[in-house]
């Protein structure tokens, strides 16, 4: 349902767009973006919605935003430090059902 | 600030029963409107949601687990807790607890630090 390549990478201060694919038959499906640091648990970073609107989690920086476009939904980090280094998950859910993506590692050069 | 905090044995051995509970301070898992997880990640693999569960009983199941596992809640400790039984070594992983950010058609909003759980003789 989910489809999220598994790894990218940017210079620091520079920008990376991550992308999540949703399968047809979900493509108005709002998402979430989690990060998870090395060694830590997952963190809430935004719900990205089918008009492009998010919302993010509290204190979550204004580098992090989300957009949406026909069945992909993206978090792009802006101004990169070294502690975005981590993997990032979209997730959805249908009828009660939790869906996550396979991840993206992404690498800070 | 919603905390939330997983306990349980570190090390189950194969076909036992795999006990955890998750402590929530700074909310109520009573409270209207949230629903509350569990998730695993099986070392260097990514998240696999098990269930998500309402103070009412109301639980949704992945329909991978959902013949081996159950879910209890106290809501006089503010804890709830899961059980998966019949466990073998796939059932290796960090496991996370975590509150979704309204009904159950919404994003984990919140998580726990997450519990490493091991399944060997």
């Amino acid at each position: 349902v989910l489809t999220q390549s598994p790894s990218a990478s940017a210079s620091l201060g520079a920008s990376v767009k991550l992308t999540c694919t949703l399968s047809s038959g979900h493509s108005r499906y709002a998402i979430a973006w989690h990060q998870q640091q090395p060694e830590k648990g997952p963190r809430y970073l935004m719900k990205v919605k089918s008009d492009g609107s998010h919302n993010k989690g509290d204190g979550i920086p204004d580098r992090f935003s989300g957009a949406s476009s026909g069945s992909e939904r993206y978090l792009t980090i802006s101004s990169l430090q070294s502690e975005d280094e981590a993997d990032y998950y979209c997730q959805t859910w249908d009828s009660g059902i939790q869906i996550f993506g396979g991840g993206t590692k992404v690498t800070v050069l | 600030q919603l905390q939330l905090q997983e306990s349980g044995p570190g090390l189950v051995k194969p076909s036992e029963t795999l006990s955890l509970t998750c402590s929530v301070s700074g909310g109520s898992i009573s409270s209207t409107n949230y629903y509350w997880g569990w998730i695993r990640q099986p070392p260097g693999k990514g998240l696999e949601w098990i269930l998500s569960t309402y103070h009412s009983g109301s639980t949704y199941y992945n329909p991978s687990l959902q013949s081996r596992v159950t879910i209890s809640m106290d809501t006089s400790k503010n804890q709830f807790s899961l059980k998966l039984s019949s466990v073998t070594a796939a059932d290796t992983a960090v496991y996370y607890c975590a509150r979704h950010q309204e009904l159950v058609s919404s994003p984990f909003d919140y998580w726990g630090q997450g519990t490493l759980v091991t399944v060997s003789s």
